[in-house]
């Protein structure tokens, strides 16, 4: 068990170009968040998926924002036209859970996106 | 639906104990605690279903009052490594999680 992993770690880009970033939960967790974070604030839900159905949304995600989980495995998360305010730290975790069970998140070391 | 975290920041000498608070306004199905150290991600302290409870993690406890629907952190005989920005998240049934905005704690020698 590695953990989960973020790629990239890093990601510079000009304001209006398309960001993907790529997570790869625990394999055995059928859940997988993802979140944004800035500088001294909690993080920010974005969206979940239970194995490969998209269950939550939040209203706060543009249509710029997408994500998929194909297989119920990895998942990606695209940005489209970026904007400076889109500059944060995209954070990804993942958990076991359905069935009565409920159990904490792990969380991955995050993509931090710098639009310039 | 974001829950209300108390204090913002809190200041310890080592040894000494502190309590943070979280709030919410909606019903909830759980409450996590997670600890952020500066750079890092998040790291899972503790999670506490609905009907009430208790949890104990060495010197970090906590309680979830659900009628109340508030959740309180108590770290007893801070250390140093305890310092970080505390964040709790309310979970409610549809399985989606709010953070609070965090309480930093600082711990000093």
């Amino acid at each position: 068990d590695t953990g989960v992993s973020q790629n990239p770690r890093h990601k510079i880009t000009k304001r209006g170009q398309n960001v993907t970033f790529r997570c790869d939960p625990i394999s055995e967790h059928n859940r997988l968040y993802w979140y944004r974070q800035t500088l001294g604030q909690g993080p920010e839900f974005l969206t979940y998926f239970q194995n490969e159905a998209q269950l939550e949304k939040s209203r706060l995600l543009s249509d710029r924002f997408s994500a998929e989980r194909p297989k119920g495995s990895f998942s990606t998360l695209e940005i489209q036209r970026t904007e400076q305010g889109d500059s944060a730290m995209y954070l990804c975790a993942s958990s076991l859970g359905g069935g009565g069970l409920n159990y904490g998140y792990t969380f991955g070391s995050g993509t931090r996106l710098t639009v310039v | 639906q974001q829950p209300v975290q108390s204090p913002q920041a809190v200041i310890l000498r080592e040894g000494e104990d502190a309590v943070i608070n979280c709030s919410s306004s909606k019903a909830l199905y759980s409450v996590h605690w997670y600890r952020q150290k500066h750079g890092e991600a998040p790291v899972f302290l503790m999670i506490l279903l609905k009907g009430g409870e208790q949890k104990g993690h060495e010197k970090i406890s906590a309680s979830f009052n659900e009628k109340k629907q508030q959740s309180s952190l108590y770290l007893t005989a801070s250390q140093l490594s305890y310092s970080g920005t505390y964040f709790c998240g309310t979970e409610m049934e549809n399985n989606d999680m709010r953070f609070g905005a965090g309480t930093r704690l600082t711990v000093k020698p």
